[in-house]
């Protein structure tokens, strides 16, 4: 089925640990967005991409890198991962920019 | 930073009831989405809202766009179970800002 997969589903690491969130998309979309959904904070955007090779900060990068050398994959590297990077993770991918469809999401803890 | 306000944040009805849920905000949007989240899933898209004015129905789901393009509502008609779920709006300034702004959603809990 067409759409946006994440893997893992999800995720266990210990403070320190670094790890890469898989994100890809099947729909030839061009916009693909990573974002951290926290109680009472709703979702919040970490980074970008407007197209293979291009790549922006959203509003809370701190902590995070990412990079889009295919059309379909944008992954999301956690450096060092810290008790606060324990969060829902969506990747999301629009062919506008405007609406987007969203992955099912990863669930990072970190101890 | 352009925020928009969801209210109210927790609502629950009794099944066949009518509710609406108010997305507010002080800035001027091109576009505006309404998205629904359950339990463990991603937001799923239900409508985009582009023109002022503008209403479009999905079912027994109505949402508007204000005239200036600052809010927008979602109203749903005899509200039934599969309905509960998280609801969000989001809205797409333009002009080459290629991020959405969400609101912090609307917990909709319809009991049967």
């Amino acid at each position: 089925n067409a759409g946006v997969t994440q893997t893992p589903k999800f995720q266990v690491l210990k403070t320190g640990q670094s790890m890469t969130l898989q994100c890809a998309q099947d729909m030839n979309h061009e916009y693909m967005s990573w974002y951290r959904q926290d109680p009472g904070m709703g979702l919040r955007l970490i980074h970008y991409s407007v197209g293979a090779g291009i790549t922006d900060q959203g509003e809370v990068p701190n902590g995070y890198n990412v990079s889009r050398s295919t059309t379909e994959d944008f992954p999301l590297r956690l450096l060092s991962a810290a008790p606060s990077q324990t969060s829902v993770y969506f990747c999301a991918s629009s062919y506008t920019g405007a609406a987007y469809t969203f992955g099912s999401g990863t669930r990072l803890t970190v101890v | 930073t352009q925020l928009l306000e969801q209210s109210p944040q927790f609502l629950s009805i009794q099944e066949g009831e009518n509710l609406t849920v108010y997305c507010n905000s002080s800035s001027v949007f091109s576009s505006l989405q309404w998205y629904r989240q359950e339990p463990g899933e991603g937001p799923v898209l239900l409508v985009t809202v582009v023109t002022g004015g503008e209403v479009k129905k999905l079912k027994r789901l109505t949402f508007q766009f204000g005239d200036a393009r600052k809010d927008s509502s979602l109203h749903i008609t005899a509200a039934q179970p599969g309905d509960t779920g998280l609801y969000l709006c989001a809205g797409y300034s333009g002009a080459g800002s290629y991020q959405l702004t969400f609101g912090k959603g609307t917990k909709l809990s319809v009991i049967p």
